[in-house]
């Protein structure tokens, strides 16, 4: 039980567009996901919680207007990082709030070239 | 600010020895505690969960708690290189949304 995915798993793009990531609550429905983002050697950072039908809450420092959650459903929520540049290079990583905590995903490692 | 706080590290210990991490927290009121293992390269995992004073098993692994000290432990028994990782504590912060408060994480090495 408690199992999260996350779709694509790797992705390489090019300077400037934009890319979207899912992240979807196998076996659970979850009212609340979690979107983090992870730069080599660093701590997990959390950048936005997700709340299904309403808008995110962002963490500071993190801006809405580039990075856009939708939580559409109880069991997916999506990240589009717009105009992403070399910077955003990065591994973000979704999860799911379930009965007990948070239940991660496999993460997506974005590389903008 | 709630805070968690871990050392670093790195932690080296032999195979077959135990392995002690170390984890304490800011906020008094809080009331639930996990531990999660990550991996090089990739997510975190649940590995353990526990909620009140005391020690909880699962298999080599045992979580202890002491609010009274705002003190969180992990042991690891029977070190394996497989277990060579970054372990991460972690404080829900008290909302209804299993918001989480992380610390940086202690990085583990096995020796064999």
């Amino acid at each position: 039980g408690a199992v999260v995915s996350q779709h694509p798993s790797w992705v390489i793009c090019k300077s400037g567009t934009s890319v979207k990531i899912e992240c979807r609550s196998l076996d659970f429905q979850a009212t609340t996901m979690f979107w983090y983002r992870q730069f080599p050697k660093q701590s997990l950072m959390l950048m936005a919680t997700s709340n299904e039908g309403s808008k995110a809450t962002y963490e500071q420092g993190v801006e809405k207007d580039k990075f856009l959650i939708n939580h559409a459903s109880l069991t997916l929520s999506t990240l589009t990082v717009t105009s992403a540049h070399p910077e955003d290079s990065s591994f973000y990583i979704c999860s799911a709030s379930g009965l007990e905590t948070q239940y991660f995903g496999p993460g997506t490692r974005l590389l903008v070239l | 600010q709630k805070e968690v706080e871990q050392n670093s590290g790195p932690l080296s210990v032999p195979e077959g020895a135990i392995a002690s991490l170390n984890c304490t927290y800011s906020d008094r009121v809080s009331q639930s505690f996990f531990w999660y293992r990550q991996y090089s390269g990739k997510s975190p995992e649940l590995i353990m969960s526990i909620y009140s004073n005391g020690d909880k098993e699962d298999g080599r692994f045992t979580a202890q708690l002491n609010k009274a000290s705002q003190y969180v432990s992990l042991l690891i028994r029977d070190s394996q290189p497989s277990d060579s990782a970054t372990y991460l504590c972690a404080v829900n912060d008290g909302g209804a949304t299993n918001k989480l408060i992380f610390g940086t994480g202690t990085l583990l090495a096995v020796q064999p």
